[in-house]
Order: structure tokens, then C-alpha cells, then sequence
């Protein structure tokens, strides 16, 4: 079974702090995604990349950047955390380059910022 | 634009009742889609998928749906709905917008009542 991990269930943060998600992913899957996921809007992406050092915008790429720097990991980065990035924070892999591929999700990291 | 609706925010149905969760999309070409659900506390495991061939499809935990171009719908199903169902659901478009993404409705929360 594929497996993605992410490196905190929940998460508080204080406003101006920088704040790294982690997620892994154990089927050496080429692409891989971060969603943030708030009650009423679904799952808005955020960053995604299709290989390794390679990157690009979601719809909501504001406040946040992203590091691959192995194929099986995807960074996600609060430069500096603000209150409105509070959010549950999804990541997800899939493999292939088509739109048909489904994609595997992580259990979610809840993040607070105070 | 490429868009995923799901009219309804929660739905309660009676365990051993029936279910249907609606889903319409917006997608110039063929659309390739999916049904997610998400448990509480969890990410989101792919319950079944669409992509050409016979328009009824049938997918894990007995749910199935039907692929209805004419009203370009994808409505999720089963007969009889236990109380381990309760969950988030969300209906998905696999599209190209300038790379391969899924775009994912805002989701429909099931509530199971005994």
C-alpha cells in the first residue's frame, strides 16, 4: 500500500514564526502535492511538483513555498506564519502525467497560528 | 473554468437507508472523475473513479456512482448506508490548467443517525 507521512498531527505556531510541514511519501511516485483543506472551500492546492527540484503554483501559493529535494519528500514552508494560514494541511502523491492518476493523501497536519 | 459543485454541505440519512450524494462539473473535454471520502481526524481515500467506458462504476465499501454526461453529473450511491459511512465526501475532476491537478468539490458531510 502506498503510504504518505507527514510529520505532525497538529501543530501551534505563534504569528511571525517560520513553520516547516514535512510529508513523505514510500512509493517513489513522481508527483506530489500540498492542499490546504478549510470547512465550505474544499481542497485548495497550493504548490505541486512533478520531480525533483521542480515546483510550481497552485491556486493559493501565497505565504507559502515548497522544497523537493528528494523524491520522496515535499517541504512545505510558512515563511512567516499568520493568523489566516490556520488551516488542516494535506499532502498528497500520485505517479504518472496524466489527469486520470488518483492521488494518495497524508492524514493532515491541523496547524494553529496564535 | 473547470469546477466541481456539490450542492449539498451535509446530508442525514437513517443506518440501512439509502444515499445519494449529487455532484456536477464543469469540464470542456472528457472528464476523468473521482469520488474521495475523508473519515474524521483522517486524509482522503479514493472510494472509486471514472474515466471512459460503461457510465455506472463501482467502487470500495459498496458505493458505486453513475457518470451522466448529459447532466454532466457524477452522483455517488449506495443502498444502504451504515453508521460507519459517516465521513466527508468530496467528488474530484481530473483537468489540465496549465499542468495536471485535480480539482475537488467543497465536500458533503454525511451524517448517519440510528
Amino acid at each position: 500500500d502506498v503510504k504518505v507521512t507527514q510529520s505532525s498531527r497538529y501543530l501551534v505556531k505563534r504569528t511571525g514564526e517560520k513553520v516547516f510541514l514535512e510529508c513523505v511519501q514510500d512509493m517513489d511516485h513522481e508527483n506530489m502535492f500540498w492542499y490546504r483543506q478549510d470547512p465550505g472551500l474544499g481542497l485548495r492546492l497550493i504548490y505541486f511538483s512533478y520531480d525533483v527540484k521542480m515546483k510550481e503554483k497552485g491556486d493559493i501559493p501565497e505565504g507559502y513555498s515548497v522544497s523537493r529535494e528528494k523524491k520522496e519528500r515535499f517541504s512545505l514552508i510558512l515563511e512567516s506564519a499568520s493568523t489566516n494560514q490556520t488551516s488542516m494541511y494535506l499532502c498528497a502523491s500520485s505517479t504518472g502525467t496524466n489527469s486520470k492518476v488518483a492521488q494518495y493523501f497524508g492524514p493532515g497536519t491541523r496547524l494553529l497560528v496564535l | 473554468a473547470q469546477s466541481v459543485t456539490q450542492p449539498d454541505i451535509h446530508i442525514t440519512v437513517s443506518e440501512g437507508a439509502s444515499l445519494e450524494l449529487r455532484c456536477n462539473y464543469s469540464y470542456g473535454a472528457t472528464p476523468y472523475l473521482f469520488w474521495y471520502v475523508q473519515s474524521p481526524g483522517q486524509g482522503l481515500q479514493l472510494l472509486l473513479k471514472y474515466f471512459s467506458g460503461d457510465t455506472l462504476v463501482q467502487g470500495i465499501k459498496g458505493f458505486e456512482a453513475e457518470f451522466k454526461r448529459s447532466q454532466s453529473s457524477f452522483n455517488l450511491r449506495k443502498p444502504s448506508v451504515h453508521w460507519s459511512d459517516a465521513a466527508e465526501y468530496f467528488c474530484a475532476v481530473g483537468a489540465y490548467t496549465g499542468g495536471f491537478k485535480t480539482i475537488f468539490g467543497a465536500g458533503t458531510r454525511l451524517f448517519v443517525k440510528a
